[in-house]
C-alpha cells in the first residue's frame, strides 16, 4: 500500500494569511493526488484533484502543486470559512489511501 | 445537486455483520459513469478505503478487508450497500459512502456525512 503522510498536523493562522500543507507519498503517484476539506459533522468536500485542478466551485485562493511523491496545498488570503481538517489522497492505485489530516484553526 | 446519505444500525455486536445503505439523490447509481465507494475513519487507522462497486455489480475491495466485505447496488431504489462480516471492536468507525467519476484520477467528488458504527456487546 502507498503510505501518505502530512505536515503539519495542525496550524493556526489569521484571516488573510497564507498557509501551506504538505503531503508525501511513500512512492510516486503519477500526479494523482487529491485534496479534501472536512468540517465536523459535514461531508468531506473535494477541493483539488490531479495535483492542481480545482474542483468546480472551489475558490481560487486554494491551489495545489507537486510531483512524484511530494505535494502541497496552499491557501492564500485565508478566510473564516476555511477552518477544518484537510487531507490528501493518492488516487492512482488500490487500495486508495489517505493522509492523516491537517487541522486548520482560524485565530 | 448530488446528495448521499448513510443509514443503518449504530451498534453491532462482535462477530455479527455490519450492514449499511447509502441513499443517493441527484445522480443515478444505474449510470456507468460513476463508481460507488465506502470509506471509514477511526482514531486508530484514520481514513481507510473499504472498496467500490459499479452499476454492473463489479467490485474492488481493500485487500485488508476483502475476505469480509460485500458491496452491491440497488438500482430500483438508487442505493448501494455495504456488508462487513465477523466484526470486532477494531471495526468501530465512522462509515462514509462516496461516489466518483473517473477522470484519470480515482477520487471522490461526493460524500455522505458519515454514520458512526460501534462494535460492542
Amino acid at each position: 500500500d502507498i503510505q501518505m503522510t502530512q505536515s503539519p498536523s495542525s496550524v493556526s493562522a489569521s484571516v488573510g494569511d497564507r498557509i501551506t500543507i504538505t503531503c508525501r507519498a511513500s512512492q510516486a503517484v503519477s500526479g494523482y493526488l487529491t485534496w479534501y476539506q472536512h468540517k465536523p459533522g459535514k461531508a468531506p468536500k473535494l477541493l483539488i484533484y490531479s495535483t492542481s485542478i480545482l474542483q468546480d466551485g472551489v475558490p481560487a485562493r486554494f491551489s495545489g502543486s507537486g510531483s512524484g511523491t511530494d505535494f502541497t496545498l496552499t491557501i492564500t488570503n485565508l478566510q473564516p470559512d476555511d477552518f477544518g481538517t484537510y487531507f490528501c489522497q493518492q488516487a492512482t492505485s488500490i487500495p486508495f489511501t489517505f493522509g492523516p489530516g491537517t487541522r486548520v484553526d482560524i485565530k | 445537486q448530488v446528495h448521499l446519505q448513510e443509514s443503518g444500525p449504530g451498534l453491532v455486536k462482535p462477530s455479527e455483520t455490519l450492514s449499511l445503505t447509502c441513499s443517493v439523490s441527484g445522480r443515478s447509481v444505474s449510470s456507468g459513469n460513476y463508481y460507488w465507494s465506502w470509506i471509514r475513519q477511526s482514531a486508530e487507522k484514520g481514513l481507510e478505503w473499504i472498496g467500490r462497486v459499479y452499476t454492473t455489480g463489479s467490485t474492488q475491495y481493500n485487500p485488508s478487508l476483502e475476505s469480509r466485505v460485500f458491496m452491491s447496488v440497488d438500482t430500483s431504489n438508487n442505493q448501494f450497500s455495504l456488508k462487513l462480516t465477523s466484526v470486532t471492536a477494531t471495526d468501530t468507525a465512522v462509515y462514509y459512502c462516496a461516489s466518483g467519476q473517473y477522470s484519470g484520477s480515482w477520487d471522490f467528488d461526493n460524500w455522505g456525512q458519515g454514520t458512526l458504527v460501534t462494535v460492542s456487546s
